[in-house]
């Protein structure tokens, strides 16, 4: 069984499109999080959810929008893509905001 | 910031050769992390130190802190081809409401 499991896994789009990625973890986590991989391989924090609060938000445009249904699902909301969304995101779940990080394999996101 | 800085960024060993990786980063930590990722996929968990453990073993996987010169270093030993992926540490901190940091990572390539 996938621990944390997003999809979907790749993403094509033209630019002004919305669009949701999903992530779903069957760990009992109570932290979720959505990170950023540019094309250097560096990884970004963009949201952090505990226990169905945000408690970091970084300073992401306000395009994006992530959304909990449950402690289980942290799916993250694009409005009006642009190029430079272009990246890879993972979803990644911890117990606390200390402990282990699972990821998902991915969403390879394009904007064309 | 406390993100972690991976040093060297590339590194190109022989199997059978031990790789060292190191990283520093900038403030208090709670522990620190070490992640791996294949090409192409999410990252996985290695091994979490402790800001009060000096040395951690899993494997062929040897981790070090040096909490006075705020750095870690992960040594892996008798390398494979298998290990070929990069390695990132992670800074999680004693402030609340602070996620997991990551650094840029260190691309090793392990030649049979």
């Amino acid at each position: 069984d996938t621990a944390v499991s997003q999809t979907p896994k790749y993403l094509v789009t033209q630019m002004g499109n919305d669009k949701s990625i999903k992530c779903e973890q069957n760990l009992g986590h109570d932290t979720m999080y959505w990170y950023k991989q540019d094309s250097k391989k560096f990884l970004k924090i963009m949201f952090s959810y505990n226990n169905k609060e945000l408690i970091i938000n970084e300073t992401v445009p306000n395009r994006f929008s992530p959304k909990s249904p449950d402690k289980a699902h942290l799916n993250l909301h694009i409005n009006s893509l642009e190029l430079g969304d272009s990246a890879v995101y993972f979803c990644a779940s911890s117990q606390g905001e200390r402990g282990l990080a699972f990821f998902g394999q991915g969403t390879r996101l394009t904007v064309v | 910031s406390q993100q972690g800085e991976e040093d060297p960024q590339a590194l190109s060993i022989q199997e059978g050769e031990n790789a060292t990786m190191n990283c520093s980063y900038k403030t208090s930590i709670n522990n620190l992390q070490w992640y791996r990722q294949n090409s192409g996929r999410g990252l996985v968990h290695l091994i979490l130190i402790r800001s009060n453990e000096r040395e951690k073993h899993s494997g062929r996987l040897r981790v070090t802190l040096d909490t006075s010169k705020k750095s870690s270093s992960l040594l892996i030993t008798a390398s494979r081809a298998a290990d070929t992926a990069s390695y990132f540490c992670a800074t999680a901190s004693n402030s609340g409401n602070t996620p997991l940091v990551f650094g840029k990572g260190t691309r090793l390539s392990v030649i049979a």
